[in-house]
């Protein structure tokens, strides 16, 4: 049963530390996207890779937030200092170019809570 | 990107049939209808999705008006895992804008 896999599920830091959180999308699929989920703002887009090129970050504070695809097969969303505020739920999707492109596939997300 | 409006919630009895709303009276010619929903502790999941023409698949139907400003997704038996936020959304291109959805509560 093909997942996109996220890790980790839960992290804890204290402000101004380093945040990675990874994901591994679908195999085959070629397009990932990262999510920031809240309560006041709801499910936002961060940004998103085709073919591992970022096409579009508009969403993410850039000052502090990064997103790479180092392969096909692991995409990356650092936040470096971390902030209170970036305390979320952070979802990977990743969408296939054979079938519908337009269907995304979660992860189950990593909570992040910044002290 | 173009605007969906649901219901903020909705209560339906097991086993009995949902019809889960969405007006988008701006909708362009290109843009796809998506459903999504999202379990408790969980990502989003897709459901069903649609141009034109009505949809039927495993998990659920969807009903398109003909002049495309609406659409109804329909669950045929609504089970208790069946409760969730469901999204409709509006989609041209590789991004998807969540709205806030319906939250759907399912009665044993």
């Amino acid at each position: 049963d093909a997942r996109v896999t996220q890790t980790p599920r839960h992290k804890v830091t204290e402000m101004g530390q380093e945040v990675t959180m990874r994901c591994q999308p679908i195999l085959g699929h070629n397009t990932v996207f990262w999510y920031r989920q809240t309560m006041m703002q709801g499910l936002e887009l961060l940004a998103y890779f085709r073919n591992r090129a970022p096409l579009d970050d508009s969403g993410m504070p850039k000052d502090r937030f990064s997103a790479e695809m180092p392969d096909a097969t692991l995409a990356t969303l650092k936040i470096q200092p971390s902030e209170p505020r970036d305390s979320a739920v952070y979802f990977c999707a990743s969408g296939s170019p054979r079938a519908d492109w337009n269907i995304q596939y979660f992860g189950a997300g990593t909570r992040l809570s910044v002290l | 990107d173009a605007k969906t409006t649901q219901p903020n919630s909705m209560e339906s009895n097991e086993e009995e049939p949902v019809h889960l709303p969405c007006n988008h009276s701006t909708i362009s010619g290109t843009d796809y209808i998506h459903w999504y929903r999202q379990l408790p502790s969980q990502g989003p999941e897709y459901v069903i999705h649609g141009l034109t023409s009505n949809v039927n698949n495993r998990m659920a139907s969807l009903a398109i008006a003909e002049d495309r400003k609406s659409s109804t997704l329909i669950l045929h038996r609504a089970t208790l895992r069946d409760a969730a936020v469901y999204y409709c959304i509006l989609a041209s291109g590789s991004r998807l804008t969540f709205g806030e959805g319906t939250q759907l509560t399912v009665n044993p």
